[in-house]
């Protein structure tokens, strides 16, 4: 079965570092998303990705936050500047025209 | 966006039919309604997607009326395994990008 795949698994920062979360979504989807969820909470959608550019995104989604796809099989999500709040598991997914979405096992994020 | 709404919570007992309820009033034309699972520090996985009637796969049923404004994700004979938030999402999947965001979901408990 296909599978996206997100690396690193775990990953812990200081506040105020940057981070990337790398994602290498199924090869011949075309859109791709990034979600968070805190612990406990439920799935926030952040952005979606199309035709290389942003084509949605939410209020969560602020300066802080870009994306790229930067060789055609990578999906990346960066925080320039993390805040405490950024702690959550980040989930990557893609999914082609009336396909159903594939998800990532996700990179739990902890800022300290 | 079509909102949904689900049940919180619901608990069954192992070897038993479950079912969960979505509203989603305000439901396009052009929409599908499917459902997600997800096990703790999981990403969601997809279980089932529908227009109308009634379609079943290797694991679950699920039922949309004629009017389209609900479904209910049949899950036969739950075990143990099946403990996981069950998430109902309603939107276009021609376009790929508008039909992920995610409710509250519903927690589901199998007691043994």
């Amino acid at each position: 079965e296909p599978e996206v795949t997100q690396t690193p698994s775990h990953q812990v920062t200081q506040m105020g570092q940057e981070v990337i979360l790398r994602c290498v979504p199924i090869s011949n989807h075309l859109y791709f998303y990034w979600y968070r969820q805190i612990l406990g909470q439920k799935v926030e959608f952040l952005v979606s990705f199309y035709n290389n550019e942003i084509s949605e995104k939410s209020e969560i989604f602020d300066d802080q936050f870009s994306v790229e796809r930067p060789d055609g099989s990578n999906f990346t999500l960066k925080i320039r500047s993390t805040k405490l709040e950024d702690s959550a598991m980040y989930f990557c997914a893609s999914t082609g025209r009336f396909t159903e979405a594939f998800f990532g096992q996700g990179t739990r994020l902890t800022v300290v | 966006l079509a909102k949904t709404t689900q049940p919180i919570s619901m608990d069954s007992y192992e070897g038993q039919e479950v079912n969960i309820t979505c509203s989603h009033n305000n439901i396009a034309t052009n929409d599908y309604i499917t459902w997600y699972q997800q096990f703790p520090s999981q990403g969601p996985r997809f279980i089932i997607q529908g227009y109308k009637t009634k379609v079943t796969n290797e694991v679950a049923s699920l039922f949309i009326p004629a009017d389209r404004k609900s479904s209910t994700l049949s899950l036969p004979r739950v075990s143990l395994s099946d403990t996981a938030v069950y998430y109902c999402l309603v939107g276009d999947p021609l376009t790929g990008a508008n039909n992920l965001f995610f409710g509250t979901g519903t927690r589901l408990t199998v007691i043994p």
